[in-house]
């Protein structure tokens, strides 16, 4: 059975702070990852795609560790719409599902 | 920008009834796939749809369900006869090309409630 597990939080920060989510899967012929945020009641939107030498959005950095089966994402000067959940994507190593992690829920505090 | 679009949003039935969901995915997209979230848990993969038949599907995806893409821009997903556990958020999403090389976008949408 494929996996993807996430710390489920809640994470609660103050505004400003940086705060860090990781993510690990199992199955590791995966060959792509990415994080979506999903606002409550709301459906999953793309924050960003995960490549293995690391990408950089802006606040939002992800990191992918395969060796690991490790996705890590990075959030810098926290704001207080970055409340949400964020969810952890796999695909299915050649298979057309996405795999969801249950989503760490994020509280930016002003 | 282009989205996907689902309809109803909201969808309270008998146990027992048929109940029909629409969505209309993004014009020049090719795969178009369903999710389902139950309240509380995780997004759940159900079918993906290309060509016109189905790709793959899920365990979850049993006799009850089917899809259908009766034109060329709707994309339904039936269900023959509710039970309280499809109770539901349903997402349909759709990409450009086969998912693992492109981003599927979702719609916002349909909250299915079983009686």
């Amino acid at each position: 059975r494929k996996e993807v597990e996430q710390d489920p939080g809640p994470f609660n920060v103050p505004e400003g702070a940086t705060v860090a989510f990781n993510c690990t899967y199992s199955n590791s012929a995966s060959q792509s990852f990415f994080w979506y945020r999903q606002d409550c009641r709301k459906e999953p939107k793309l924050l960003m795609s995960v490549y293995s030498s690391g990408n950089e959005d802006g606040r939002f950095t992800a990191q992918l560790n395969r060796a690991s089966q490790y996705i890590s994402l990075l959030i810098r000067d926290s704001k207080l719409s970055d409340s949400a959940t964020y969810l952890c994507v796999v695909d299915g190593a050649g298979s057309y599902q996405l795999t969801f992690g249950k989503g760490t829920k994020l509280s930016v505090i002003p | 920008e282009p989205e996907v679009t689902q309809t109803p949003s909201h969808q309270v039935t008998q146990m027992g009834q048929e109940v029909i969901l629409r969505c209309v995915p993004i014009s020049n997209h090719l795969y178009f796939y369903w999710y389902r979230q139950i309240l509380g848990q995780k997004v759940e993969f159900l079918v993906s749809f290309y060509n016109n038949e189905i790709s793959e599907k899920s365990e979850i995806f049993d006799d009850q369900f089917s899809v259908e893409r009766p034109d060329g821009s709707n994309f339904t997903l039936k269900i023959r006869s509710t039970k309280l556990e499809d109770s539901a958020m349903y997402f349909c999403a759709s990409s450009e090309i086969l998912t693992g090389l492109e981003t599927q976008y979702f719609g916002p949408g349909t909250r299915l409630l079983v009686l």
